[in-house]
């Protein structure tokens, strides 16, 4: 079975530039994750899908970033414009409802300059 | 009070020894916990799931959960270089069960 795809997995941007990730979930999974793992932390959730509903998007700074899921397969998490405190590892992962066990995509480390 | 605590560590044992993990959580009604292994430069693989209190074991691996005192932690036996890595206790809280994180315990297992 094809675990979580993410793209790009590295990218280094200047800052006020715009930047989006893409994610391609396990076959099958209805709800799909985005996380911000900084240097040191564990992930922290940003975004949270059941199908291509929002569950939860409490923690997503939505003055500048996005995301949607519009097919209820794929997603994309965009950043416009970023600044240098996004530089961070974003991670997609996605579980077969809301509540089961999580898979994690390889991640895209995002470099703001 | 952090949600998740963990200790950052480092946390060294050697080879062939029991390296044990241990984690806090401040939400009573948290029902689901899970570990996680996160080697350098790597996304997280998961490694253990427990839902009820009392221990589970897999393999090398057993998670032990006391609801009561809010405690979570992970054993692991005969511990192997392999093993090195950081291990990330989380746990399903809120209404909409958002899995919440701890910090990680950086563990190195000696040859």
């Amino acid at each position: 079975e094809a675990g979580v795809a993410q793209s790009p997995r590295y990218k280094i941007i200047e800052k006020r530039q715009s930047v989006a990730f893409w994610c391609n979930p396990i076959s099958g999974h209805a709800t799909l994750y985005w996380y911000q793992q900084i240097l040191g932390q564990g992930p922290k959730l940003l975004i949270q899908f059941q199908n291509n509903g929002v569950v939860d998007d409490s923690q997503l700074p939505k003055d500048r970033f996005s995301a949607e899921r519009l097919k209820g397969v794929d997603s994309t998490l965009k950043i416009q414009p970023a600044k240098l405190e996004d530089s961070a590892v974003y991670l997609c992962a996605s579980s077969f409802t809301t509540g089961d066990e999580q898979y994690f995509g390889p991640g895209t480390r995002l470099t703001v300059t | 009070q952090k949600e998740v605590e963990q200790n950052s560590g480092p946390l060294s044992v050697p080879e062939g020894a029991i390296a044990s993990l241990n984690c806090t959580y401040s939400d009573r009604g948290s029902q689901s916990f899970f570990w996680y292994r996160q080697y350098s430069g790597k996304s997280p693989e998961l490694i253990m799931s427990i839902y009820s209190n009392g221990d589970k074991e897999d393999g090398r691996f057993t998670a032990q959960l006391n609801k009561a005192s809010q405690y979570v932690s992970l054993l692991i036996r005969d511990s192997q270089p392999s093993d090195s890595a950081t291990y990330l206790c989380a746990l399903h809280s809120g209404s909409a069960r958002q899995l919440t994180f701890g910090s990680g315990t950086q563990l190195t297992v000696l040859p």
